[in-house]
């Protein structure tokens, strides 16, 4: 497709149960990222993924977060046993290469809600 | 410490007057910046980026920036608000990780423009 894509674009699930958020980066984009977005607030970063290098995991809040990318194309945001605190917007973008000189470009998200 | 600042939460401005955000950043090295705009249920849309060259750096929807080395700002601008550039805007910069060495995009808090008709 033209952009990046996400789905779901809104899930809604009870507390304690797992959830998987997909990411669709634009064809040809080697790095992908994920982003945390807590109401209308500043964007925390999560974990990157850069061709075949070791994903950058520094930014993910717990280990009941994980991500992986297969392919080299699509990927998946796990989040395990999930908790009210986890409610918030997922962002996903894509760009050329990892924090070049090219802009990152973002789907329109997973609004997570969390009761 | 390397970070990007946006100082005010909101901006207010009427239609047809020009409109400032303003953005300050603290980098070690020649900084990458970018603009980001955000619309409501949307994920961040690309305005403009300054890399090396003119420090007047234009983009989109008549957007533009200046970047001011000695007051290491990138202030947004824009000579003539419309009611749609009612959004959220942030400022965001390269930076390069003190604990893994490895570089990432640092976004300020982000600052609501809302330009009344």
């Amino acid at each position: 497709g033209a952009g990046v894509s996400q789905s779901p674009s809104n899930k809604v699930t009870e507390k304690g149960k797992d959830v998987e958020l997909r990411c669709d980066p634009i064809s040809g984009h080697t790095a992908l990222y994920w982003y945390r977005q807590s109401l209308g607030q500043g964007l925390e970063f999560l974990i990157y993924f850069q061709g075949n290098s070791a994903p950058d995991k520094s930014g993910l809040p717990s280990d009941r977060f994980s991500a992986e990318r297969t392919g080299g194309s699509v990927s998946t945001l796990t989040i395990q046993r999930t908790q009210q605190e986890d409610s918030a917007v997922y962002l996903c973008a894509s760009s050329q290469v990892v924090f070049g000189n090219q802009p990152q470009h973002f789907g329109d998200g997973t609004r997570l809600s969390i009761l | 410490a390397q970070s990007v600042a946006q100082p005010e939460d909101q901006v207010n401005v009427a239609e047809g007057n020009p409109l400032t955000v303003k953005c300050t950043y603290s980098v070690s090295g020649n900084p990458y910046l970018f603009w980001y705009v955000q619309y409501p249920n949307r994920g961040l849309q690309f305005l403009l980026k300054y890399i090396t060259g003119d420090n007047l750096v234009k983009g989109s929807y008549g957007f533009e920036a200046e970047f001011n080395k000695s007051q290491t700002s990138f202030h947004l601008k824009k000579p003539s608000a419309l009611v749609s550039d009612s959004a959220l805007y942030f400022c965001a910069v390269r930076v390069l990780r003190m604990d893994t060495g490895r570089r990432a995009l640092t976004f300020g808090s982000g600052t609501r423009l809302q330009v009344q008709p």
